[in-house]
């Protein structure tokens, strides 16, 4: 089945540092999102991001359908920020697959 | 507003009380779907419906019912519960499940059984 790897898994920055997270995925996908999961559990949709450059705010993606990976940016972070960062994909019409996250803290 | 809502948000109970967590979304979504997420395993998917009336297994089914009588509405039975079920569940909906559409999340249900 389609596998979703996401690097780094851990991730400590200082308020203000910049980050990378990246989101890489085993076959074609044509359905591609961005979670942050908060400190009190809630996941909150971040992207829709099949293909191209989205940005909202300091945070802005960008996936590459036909080499199978997807950025996220995060400028300037701040301490609520903080939680685990999550992309999924479609499975065969089903399923979201979640990759196993990268846990950011951000500290002040 | 539209969301996903889900209740209760917390539950603590006994191993083999019969319980039911609600998912209601005001979107009109075909699609709705329970994931649990455990520790270490991630979100697995428990089971999903595409449409009323229809309902499918998802990866881990086993100790779980659904029911879907209206589109809005996709319930989470617990018939007897133990303490592997410990978990937080979430439920999603979305207008289908393809390319071209976002999946929205409830906030979530802690659940523990003891």
């Amino acid at each position: 089945g389609i596998q979703v790897e996401q690097s780094p898994p851990d991730l400590i920055l200082q308020e203000g540092a910049n980050s990378t997270l990246r989101c890489n995925f085993s076959d074609s996908v044509n359905n591609l999102q961005w979670f942050h999961q908060n400190p009190w559990g809630q996941l909150i949709n971040l992207f829709y991001i099949p293909s191209g450059t989205k940005q909202n705010g300091r945070l802005s993606a960008t996936t590459v359908a036909t080499e199978r990976y997807s950025l996220l940016y995060i400028s300037s972070s701040q301490t609520t920020d903080s939680g685990v960062y999550f992309c999924a994909v479609v499975r065969a019409g089903t399923a979201l697959i979640f990759g196993k996250g990268t846990t950011l803290s951000v500290s002040s | 507003e539209a969301q996903v809502t889900q209740n209760p948000r917390y539950l603590i109970t006994v191993t083999g009380k019969k319980l039911t967590v609600t998912c209601s979304q005001n979107m009109n979504h075909e699609y709705m779907s329970w994931y649990r997420q455990d520790p270490g395993l991630g979100l697995r998917q428990i089971y999903y419906s595409m449409n009323v009336e229809v309902t499918d297994k998802g990866d881990v089914p086993e100790g779980y019912k659904v029911s879907r009588k209206e589109k809005r509405n996709f319930p989470l039975i617990l018939e007897s519960p133990s303490p592997n079920q410990t978990s937080l569940y979430f439920c999603a909906s979305s207008f289908t499940l393809n390319s071209a559409y976002e999946q929205y999340f409830g906030p979530g249900t802690r659940l523990t059984v003891t």
